[in-house]
């Protein structure tokens, strides 16, 4: 089974829109960190939010906030008032503590295009 | 900021040569991992490096390739003699603890051709 699970592959938004990219995620530990990075056309990896398994409030970073459903095992990205800068590819990934921590898994990724 | 630094930006070698690729990791962390990503595809664990040995690797981090931290500062990955595949985006990553909640960092990568 899949780890991590984008079922978008491509999204379009237009600009001041917000957007919401899914995650879903499989695990059978208790302790588990929760990340979004961000894949301009660059090619750079940039890290843009965290959430923990034990964290009961939503993560939030500015534009990003991050709708953890643990129930559901869902991790989506909501990106508010999208601006040009924000097209890039998006990754959900995931740090499991079964694993000690040694690897982050990532999902396939969905691709965000903001449309002027 | 800091940051994980990558070189070189840019790697063309020919099948069967050896190539190095070298990373700078962010200095205070202590967890450093190499991945890749082919073109267009998902990004995908190699290694994973601390106290100066590998504490994790996956199938693709085969007896080709390995790695070193030579200095205080350097972690390395070296591929013995390339092969087509081989040719994908190398990051080097950093952590600054091996928590749930201690982001990876990446560099800018490292495009590896192998012709």
């Amino acid at each position: 089974a899949q780890k991590i699970t984008q079922t978008q592959p491509g999204m379009f938004v237009q600009e001041k829109e917000a957007v919401t990219l899914d995650c879903t995620y499989d695990t059978s530990d208790q302790s588990y960190g929760l990340f979004w990075y961000k894949q301009p056309s660059s090619g750079e990896m940039i890290f843009l939010i965290y959430q923990g398994s034990y964290d009961e409030q939503n993560a939030t970073e500015g534009r990003y906030s991050l709708n953890f459903q643990k129930a559901r095992k869902s991790a989506n990205l909501v990106i508010s008032a999208s601006q040009l800068g924000d097209s890039a590819m998006y990754f959900c990934a995931m740090r499991e503590g079964g694993t000690g921590y040694q690897k982050v898994t990532f999902g396939i990724g969905t691709k965000l295009q903001v449309i002027p | 900021e800091p940051e994980v630094t990558q070189t070189p930006s840019h790697q063309v070698t020919q099948m069967g040569q050896e190539v190095i690729l070298r990373c700078v990791p962010i200095s205070n962390h202590l967890y450093f991992y190499w991945y890749r990503q082919i073109l267009g595809q998902k990004v995908e664990f190699l290694v994973s490096f601390y106290n100066n040995e590998i504490s994790e690797k996956s199938e693709i981090f085969d007896d080709q390739f390995s790695v070193e931290r030579p200095d205080g500062s350097n972690f390395t990955l070296k591929i013995r003699s390339t092969k087509l595949e081989d040719s994908a985006m190398y990051f080097c990553a950093s952590s600054l603890s091996r928590e749930a909640g201690s982001p990876l960092h990446f560099g800018n990568g490292t495009r590896l051709t192998v012709t």
